[in-house]
């Protein structure tokens, strides 16, 4: 057990419609990362945190994506308005207390945009 | 920019024998770790072995062992006496030493074994 609880599960939205994925870390982290897989497009990461602020983000696909961390135990990620496209898992990962700054994932999210 | 490539989409095993896994990756840093990682069905993200580039000896966990080849720029991951809970999406990745810690993954071999 990592430590990452993310929510929901499994998710299925229609197209326009507002999604907001959810990750909580059991303690506290320094940084947060968040990423996205697709066949098309295998591991990806989208954004990550450091002592809760953004410090790269250039992995966000467009506008329609924004991502917040307001403490150390807790991050969201928001499409609006979702797409089709945007059908993937969604991992959250902390990354571990060594130097080698090895990640540990959570379970993911399924997002499934109809 | 780094890359990481794993030329094998899919292999398999017989249950009990020994299975090698390829990665191979691209960057011009000295200074990096690298890293497998297992998913299984459940798609969680399992961290399997891990490996500091300075290091000249291979990492070994238990059955999972690398052999580190950095001038080849070559990662690969062994497999001995493999079990039916082996069968799983394998992910090779790479992190820099510099900067936050992203990953860049490999596209990831699928792995089965036979009983």
């Amino acid at each position: 057990d990592a430590g990452v609880i993310q929510s929901p599960r499994h998710e299925v939205t229609e197209m326009g419609q507002e999604v907001t994925l959810r990750c909580k870390l059991i303690s506290g982290h320094n940084s947060l990362f968040w990423y996205r897989q697709t066949m098309m497009r295998g591991l990806e990461l989208l954004i990550y945190f450091n002592n809760n602020v953004p410090i790269d983000d250039s992995g966000m696909p467009e506008d329609r994506f924004s991502a917040k961390m307001p403490n150390a135990s807790f991050s969201t990620l928001k499409i609006q308005p979702s797409e089709p496209r945007d059908s993937a898992v969604y991992f959250c990962a902390l990354r571990g207390p060594e130097a080698i700054y090895e990640q540990y994932f959570g379970p993911g999210t399924r997002l499934t945009v109809t | 920019a780094q890359t990481v490539t794993q030329s094998q989409p899919e292999m398999s095993v017989q249950e009990a024998e020994t299975v090698t896994l390829s990665c191979t990756y691209d960057t011009s840093e000295s200074d990096y770790y690298l890293f497998w990682y297992k998913q299984p069905p459940s798609r969680q993200m399992i961290l399997v072995i891990r490996q500091e580039a300075y290091k000249q000896q291979n990492a070994t966990e238990n059955r999972f062992s690398v052999n580190f080849q950095k001038a080849a720029k070559s990662f690969s991951l062994k497999i001995s006496d493999s079990q039916l809970g082996d069968a799983a999406m394998y992910f090779c990745a790479y992190r820099s030493a510099r900067g936050g810690g992203k990953l860049i993954f490999g596209q990831g071999t699928e792995l089965s074994v036979k009983p």
